[in-house]
């Protein structure tokens, strides 16, 4: 499994878009790229994965580059329910079972 | 509710001593997974589970843990001669395999403090 990069924080106002980059920049051509997110004193959620074209669904968007070495999570209107630990992960995902490798994430402030 | 349940929630014990923790999955999830959480860091893998067969353990998984799922429902995790380090979240997950990739759901966490 590659190796991914997150800033440690940031910071957004409610109601405004946000976007959580993530960098992987050694991730093979079989490895997926999946968020989760950890709100607080709760275990992680799912938001969304993709590998190769961009994803959408109801909670986020997923944006991955030409290259794939890089990703960006998009949240189209924040909320202060959306303040959490967002986490970057990429595996490989081929049918049989994977533990999830969690680095440290990005810890998403919103501000009202 | 029918996510995925942890209990107890909260334990603490003394150094030394054996605690045991119990997960139920959701009903017709047949993996699941166990993690250690500490302050600050994301989850760590901790075992695996495909029914009641234990298909991964990570090195992690010292010879102090044990984790069974007889029936292939519900899972316990056990920790014998408790050690101040072992203190942390403990969270499990369970999905549906489906023959390819398959979503986490993650239970609220089991924290251990261990005095």
């Amino acid at each position: 499994d590659a190796k991914t990069t997150q800033p440690n924080s940031m910071e957004s106002n409610e109601e405004e878009p946000v976007h959580l980059p993530c960098n992987h920049s050694t991730i093979s051509g079989t490895d997926y790229i999946h968020w989760y997110r950890q709100l607080p004193s709760q275990g992680p959620e799912y938001v969304i994965h993709g590998l190769t074209s961009n994803v959408n669904n109801r909670m986020a968007s997923l944006a991955i580059a030409e290259d794939r070495k890089s990703s960006t999570l998009i949240l189209h209107r924040a909320t202060l329910r959306d303040a959490a630990v967002y986490y970057c992960i990429s595996m490989y995902s081929g049918g049989g079972a994977d533990g999830l490798t969690f680095g440290k994430g990005t810890h998403l402030i919103i501000q009202p | 509710d029918t996510g995925v349940s942890q209990n107890p929630r909260h334990k603490i014990t003394k150094r030394g001593q054996n605690v045991t923790f119990r997960c139920d999955p959701i009903s017709e999830h047949n993996r699941l997974y166990w993690y250690r959480q500490t302050l600050g860091q994301g989850p760590e893998f901790l075992t695996y589970f495909q029914n009641e067969a234990q298909l991964e353990k990570s090195r992690l998984l010292s010879d102090r843990f044990s984790a069974e799922r007889p029936k292939g429902s519900f899972s316990t995790l056990e920790i014998q001669r408790t050690e101040q380090g072992d203190s942390a979240m403990y969270l499990c997950a369970s999905s549906l395999a489906a023959g390819g990739w398959d979503e986490q759901f993650f239970g609220p966490g089991t924290r251990l403090t261990v005095l």
